[in-house]
């Protein structure tokens, strides 16, 4: 099965400016996350979606972030207006419905990340 | 709440040589536990988890962890490392409130494995 595809890989961009990440998750994964890893620190928990409904929304740091999942498929994060900070690499992940039993449904499945550089 | 802690940045092994890399825990609860590698221009990849059962947890490429409750620890190893074993490595816990996978990560460990 295809894994999780996230876009773009690398993003440079100015601070005030707007980026958009994209990520696709397995086919009929309806979790999909997203983290941050930043500056070499911890990974981070951005955001929990179950299909198109934002399941938690915790760690989102402030209101020029944006998640959606129209349609329950793939994701975007929007950043509006990028600072400094927010430049790392953000991760989105996915995994099966729990009723997939623990086993499966335990385990994220990452993509390679997208790394946004704010200059 | 749930926290993890990777006390080494870098861990350095010469080849052939046994590997360990720190992890411990602070969960209320049982801990759902997992290790993550990440090798360069790659996505984080899923390498064993301890949800329940025996405490030596087998996975991908060779590697092990040992669970030990009383030091809330979670030690990842491999009994003889390879230099493509050169990568960084995540140390995670179920954060499991309303049953989902909210993964709580350390800093990460970097492993450099010299021939």
């Amino acid at each position: 099965e295809a894994g999780v595809t996230q876009f773009p890989s690398h993003s440079v961009i100015e601070k005030g400016q707007t980026v958009t990440l994209r990520c696709d998750p397995i086919s009929g994964h309806d979790n999909l996350y997203w983290y941050r890893r930043v500056m070499g620190k911890e990974i981070k928990f951005l955001l929990h979606f179950v299909k198109e409904s934002k399941q938690d929304e915790s760690g989102m740091p402030n209101n020029r972030f944006l998640a959606e999942r129209t349609g329950g498929t793939y994701s975007t994060l929007k950043v509006q207006p990028a600072e400094l900070e927010d430049s790392g690499v953000y991760f989105c992940a996915s995994s099966q419905d729990l009723r997939a039993g623990p086993r499966r449904a335990n385990v994220l499945t990452f993509g390679a990340g997208s790394r946004l550089t704010v200059l | 709440a749930q926290s993890v802690a990777q006390p080494e940045d870098q861990v350095n092994v010469a080849e052939g040589n046994p590997l360990t890399v720190k992890c411990t825990y602070s969960v209320s609860g049982n801990p759902y536990l997992f290790w993550y590698v990440q090798y360069p221009n790659r996505g984080l990849q899923f390498l064993l988890k301890y949800i329940t059962g025996d405490n030596l947890v087998k996975g991908s490429y060779g590697f092990e962890a040992e669970f030990n409750k009383s030091q809330t620890s979670f030690h990842l190893k491999k009994p003889s490392a390879l230099v493509s074993d050169s990568a960084l490595y995540f140390c995670a816990v179920r954060d499991g409130i309303g049953g989902y996978n909210k993964l709580i990560f350390g800093a990460g460990t970097r492993l450099a494995v010299h021939p």
